[in-house]
This record gives structure tokens, C-alpha cells and sequence, in this order.
């Protein structure tokens, strides 16, 4: 079965500093893959999706960025972190129509 | 980007009531996907409809996927303290290589006992 790793589950960052977090998926190959985030009580918002590796699409204007470096690896990036960045961060990756969500990560910009 | 219309956008029940929440857009979807969101946790996803008018149920729950494809409804029946969480739904307007989703603004569930 298919199972969708996040880590770090939690962060506490200072503003200016750099970030990456991870997302890695087992059992499938050639997923897509996606990056959202999650303001405190609201909805998500897609960032980032990839359908194969190196390809990486933007859905909005930020200070993020993501790379696909092999088939069941995502990682989100930043160079330098602004207290707007803070959220719940979560991986998904689906096969056809449906997406499955990581446990997602916890970042706190201070 | 693009929401989805869902309501309502909380609801405080008592163990062993019915609930029914629906979505609502302006668009066309193919797809739609139910998901529950525990606190602190990533979403599950817990029923999918492929067919306009397609009613499909999983357990205590049913969904069903509006005959005009721009709705969808959600009945949780005898519900229960677990049911606690954040529902959403999300509607996939192609079937293009990305599959991306659009998602609902999402409905609180409370549950007393």
C-alpha cells in the first residue's frame, strides 16, 4: 500500500532564515505530487504541484520555491522565511483523481 | 485561487443526529472527493463520486454527486464524538495530467454528548 512521509511534523524558524521541508511517497511510482498550505482554521491553498521529476508548476507568486529531485521525493524551500510564511504544510500525491495527504508539517516563523 | 462554496461552515450537533452538509460551485466538476480533517493532522480522504447523480456510501456516511455536476452533499447518520473535525470537499473540473483539485472553505463539526 501507499503511504506519503513529512518531516519535520514541527518547525520554530526565525524570520530570514532558510527552510526546506520534505515529503517522500512509497508504493506507487510516478505520482504527482503537490504542496499546500493551510492558514490556521481556513482552507487549503495548492502552491506547488509536479507530475514527473524536475517539473515543477507554481500556483501562486511567493517567497517559496520546489524541487522534484527523484520520482517519490518533494521538497518546499525558502531562502529567506517571512512571518507570512507561517501554516500547516501538507504533501499530497495522487494517482488519478484522487489526492492523499501527508500528516503534514507545523511552521511557526517568529 | 478558486473555492468552492460549502456550508455551513459549522455545526454544533448531539451524539446520535443526523448531519448534512452540501458544496456548492459555479463550475463543472467531474470529481468529487469528501475529506475529514482531525486537528493537527493531514486530511482523509473518505468517499469519492466520478458520476453526476452517483450515490455512493461508506459506512455512516453517504455523499452524492449533484445531477447538474455543480453540487455535491455529504449526510453523516447517527453521529458520534469521533466525528469531530473539519469536513471538505473538492471537485476536479478535468481530467488533465495534474489532477489538481479545487477545495471547499470547509464545515466545523462538533459533536455533544
Amino acid at each position: 500500500s501507499q503511504t506519503i512521509h513529512q518531516w519535520p511534523a514541527t518547525l520554530v524558524q526565525p524570520v530570514g532564515s532558510p527552510l526546506s521541508l520534505e515529503c517522500t511517497v512509497e508504493g506507487t511510482s510516478n505520482p504527482n505530487l503537490y504542496w499546500y498550505r493551510q492558514a490556521a482554521g481556513r482552507g487549503l491553498q495548492l502552491l506547488f504541484y509536479s507530475v514527473g521529476i524536475g517539473q515543477i508548476s507554481s500556483e501562486v507568486p511567493q517567497n517559496l520555491s520546489a524541487s522534484r529531485p527523484q520520482d517519490r521525493q518533494f521538497i518546499l524551500s525558502s531562502k529567506k522565511l517571512l512571518l507570512s510564511d507561517s501554516g500547516f504544510y501538507l504533501c499530497a500525491w495522487s494517482g488519478l483523481a484522487e489526492q492523499y495527504f501527508g500528516p503534514g508539517t507545523r511552521l511557526t516563523v517568529t | 485561487g478558486q473555492q468552492l462554496n460549502q456550508s455551513p461552515q459549522s455545526m454544533f450537533i448531539q451524539e446520535g443526529e443526523d448531519v448534512s452538509m452540501n458544496c456548492t460551485s459555479s463550475s463543472i466538476f467531474n470529481t468529487w472527493l469528501w475529506y475529514k480533517q482531525d486537528p493537527g493532522e493531514g486530511p482523509v480522504l473518505l468517499i469519492a463520486l466520478y458520476k453526476a447523480g452517483e450515490l455512493t456510501s461508506n459506512g455512516r456516511l453517504t455523499a452524492q454527486f449533484g445531477i447538474t455536476r455543480k453540487d455535491s452533499f455529504l449526510n453523516i447518520s447517527a453521529s458520534i464524538p469521533s466525528d469531530v473535525g473539519i469536513y471538505f470537499c473538492a471537485g476536479q473540473g478535468n481530467t488533465g495530467t495534474a489532477s489538481k483539485l479545487t477545495f471547499g472553505t470547509g464545515t466545523r463539526l462538533q459533536v455533544t454528548l
